[in-house]
């Protein structure tokens, strides 16, 4: 079975500070894993993934994620946050043995103040 | 491309009622989803059909059924509503080869 964690409910940072939201999962085989961010009333966008390739790997807005095998984590950073950052994020992995089924962490809500 | 639309975006129904949820996407996606989010636990998968023609029970399936009309639309049906199925319901698609899914806006149900 696949399973992922978002250890914090809530992170608070100022802006202009870096931010980052931690991610820890487990799978049978080797994960795809992925960050996806919602907006008040709205569904959930698309950040990036991992694949295969470097463990360091860059999205949509200027976030990034580092792929940790050895730790099984995947935590999305990003070097300067902005109000606008704050949203709902969510963590997921697939097994790359277990098809198109994705698993979703419960998310972590990023607050980001002036 | 209007991506991945739902319908409605608002229901309330009452208990033993039955509703008919809608999806479709444009993008011309093999695979669809239905995912429920509650609070604090994230998106459940309900049900999902990797390709026309299939579909298969998600991590969720009780009191839901699913048809997927065509490549485009795939509905999930609530044939006696409960109070527990009051939830934020979320229609994903991803394509052959894709990796990540794209999702809808949503439809928030109330069962009272």
């Amino acid at each position: 079975a696949q399973s992922v964690a978002q250890p914090e409910d809530q992170v608070n940072v100022a802006e202009g500070n870096p931010l980052t939201v931690k991610c820890t999962y487990s799978v049978s085989g080797n994960p795809y894993l992925f960050w996806y961010v919602q907006y008040p009333n709205r569904g959930l966008q698309f950040l990036l993934k991992y694949i295969t390739g470097d463990n360091l790997v860059k999205g949509s807005y200027g976030f990034e994620a580092e792929f940790n095998k050895s730790q099984t984590s995947f935590h999305l950073k990003k070097p300067s946050a902005l109000v606008s950052d704050s949203a709902l994020y969510f963590c997921a992995v697939r097994d790359n043995n277990a098809g198109n089924m994705l698993t979703f962490g419960g998310g972590t809500r990023l607050m980001v103040k002036p | 491309n209007a991506g991945v639309t739902q319908t409605p975006k608002f229901q309330v129904l009452k208990t033993g009622q039955s509703m008919t949820l809608q999806c479709a996407q444009d993008m011309n996606h093999n695979s669809m989803y239905w995912y429920r989010q509650d609070p604090g636990m994230g998106l459940r998968l309900i049900y999902y059909s990797a390709s026309e023609g299939t579909t298969d029970k998600g991590e969720v399936p009780n009191g839901y059924n699913v048809s997927r009309l065509n490549k485009r639309e795939f509905s999930l049906r609530l044939e006696s509503a409960a109070p527990s199925q009051t939830s934020v319901y979320f229609c994903a698609s991803s394509g052959q080869g894709w990796y990540e899914q794209y999702f809808g806006p949503g439809t928030r149900l109330t069962v009272t």
